[in-house]
């Protein structure tokens, strides 16, 4: 079965740091895969996808991702932290021969942003 | 603005009653689903439903049920509530597109349930 993978379920930065959290999946055929980002009081939304057209993937409010197939990995990236970007983030993949539409979701990595 | 709306923000329920979560979307998807939510254990599936009357279990269906009558409804229903079933509750939406699909989700602002 496919699984999604978030190294460090807390994460801490200084504003203006380098923002990293990592994800890794499972798969032998790279999947569909997806950041979203859950605010406080709040459902999620969409970060950024990977759709096998670039393997380095830009998403909103600075972030991006890159896929690499050699390390099933597609950590999410931000150069300079700010203080709006504490949330919760959560990796996903298409669950690819599985049931039509299901999403696996890692467990989530929470971002605290210091002054 | 697209839409994803879930009934109620919070609901304090007692052990034993029948509880229903409503969620609506307003963009014609095909896709709807139930997730929980809980701190450590990210996303996990409940149902989910690929059309009208359609349904699919999902990875924790057990102590749930779900329905829908008409394609913007998704109700999931918790026929004999239980403490264990405290736990926030999100409901996600998106068109099927092809299978695997990289069609984003939608997801309404989530109901906290609390059974006591």
């Amino acid at each position: 079965a496919q699984s999604v993978t978030q190294l460090g379920s807390h994460v801490s930065v200084s504003e203006g740091a380098l923002v990293l959290l990592r994800c890794n999946y499972s798969s032998s055929v790279p999947p569909y895969l997806f950041w979203y980002v859950q605010y406080p009081n709040q459902g999620l939304q969409l970060l950024l996808k990977y759709t096998s057209a670039a393997t380095l993937v830009k998403g909103i409010n600075g972030f991006e991702a890159e896929f690499k197939k050699s390390e099933t990995s597609f950590h999410l990236t931000k150069p300079s932290a700010h203080m709006s970007d504490a949330a919760e983030y959560f990796c996903a993949a298409e669950n690819y021969g599985g049931s039509q539409g299901n999403l696996i979701f890692g467990k989530g990595t929470k971002l605290s942003v210091k002054p | 603005d697209v839409k994803v709306t879930q009934s109620s923000r919070y609901l304090v329920k007692r052990t034993g009653e029948k509880v229903f979560l409503e969620c609506v979307q307003d963009m014609d998807h095909e896709n709807m689903f139930w997730y929980r939510q809980d701190p450590g254990l990210g996303l996990r599936l409940i149902y989910f439903s690929y059309d009208v009357k359609m349904k699919e279990k999902g990875d924790i269906p057990e102590g749930y049920s779900v329905s829908r009558e008409k394609k913007e409804r998704f109700s999931l229903i918790l026929e004999s509530a239980s403490t264990n079933q405290t736990s926030m509750y999100l409901c996600a939406s998106r068109h099927s597109g092809t299978t695997p699909t990289n069609e984003k989700l939608f997801f309404g602002s989530g109901t906290q349930l609390s059974v006591l």
